[in-house]
């Protein structure tokens, strides 16, 4: 069965600290992954995407990475900032399937 | 700066009713999904078209939801009759598919749903 697992379901950081989000996936075959971002009563908002033969991806403070032979990814912020308070979202994509969602990661960034 | 727009922002509505939600694609993607988002089970897709031809609409209720492009720059969802249980938050999302599978989707505000 297509399904995206992520961990932790929330978490709380303090304003300038670091922070990896966890995905493990299975789908198959496998296309690619991808992060979103979504803040509060918005849409989502795409950070990454990454095929199978990449193995990290930066945005700006987010960098992604992949390792598709464990089918796991990761989401890494740097400096965390109070604007980074938001859901994010883990999503992987196989040959025959639009998109598999995870149910997120709940993250707040505290001052 | 290009947005997906979707109308109304918030429906209440009563058991039984029909609702419509629309959707205006930005202009140029060939491709359009459908979610539906609740706390329970996060984003969901209920339908995908590409160049306004339903390509997957399997995650739809077939008995009380359609989803139409009647043209490029127009999706609408429909549920009737609606029920409590579809009280959720619809999101529309645009884009331009690419070999492989790499399209961008660009997320709209969303729809959020109450049915009493």
């Amino acid at each position: 069965k297509n399904q995206v697992e992520q961990s932790p379901q929330s978490l709380i950081i303090l304003e300038g600290k670091n922070c990896t989000l966890q995905c493990n996936y299975t789908v198959s075959p496998f296309s690619n992954l991808r992060w979103y971002k979504q803040d509060t009563g918005r849409g989502p908002v795409s950070l990454t995407i990454m095929t199978f033969s990449e193995n990290t991806k930066s945005n700006g403070r987010y960098t992604a990475t992949l390792d598709a032979d464990t089918k796991q990814s990761s989401l890494h912020i740097t400096a965390s900032q109070l604007s980074d308070s938001a859901s994010y979202i883990c999503v992987a994509r196989g040959g025959n399937t639009p998109l598999v969602f995870g149910k997120g990661t709940r993250l707040s960034v505290i001052a | 700066d290009a947005r997906v727009t979707q109308t109304p922002r918030d429906k209440v509505t009563e058991m039984g009713q029909e609702v419509t939600m629309r959707c205006q694609p930005i202009l140029g993607h060939n491709t359009v999904f459908w979610y539906r988002q609740t706390m329970m089970q996060g984003l969901e897709l209920l339908a995908y078209f590409r160049n306004r031809a339903p390509l997957d609409d399997s995650g739809m209720p077939k008995d009380r939801f359609s989803a139409e492009m009647p043209d490029a720059t127009l999706a609408t969802l429909k549920i009737q009759p609606s029920e409590p249980r579809d009280s959720a938050v619809y999101f529309c999302a645009s884009g331009l598919s690419r070999v492989g599978g790499r399209d961008t989707q660009y997320f709209g505000p969303g729809t959020r749903l109450t049915v009493l």
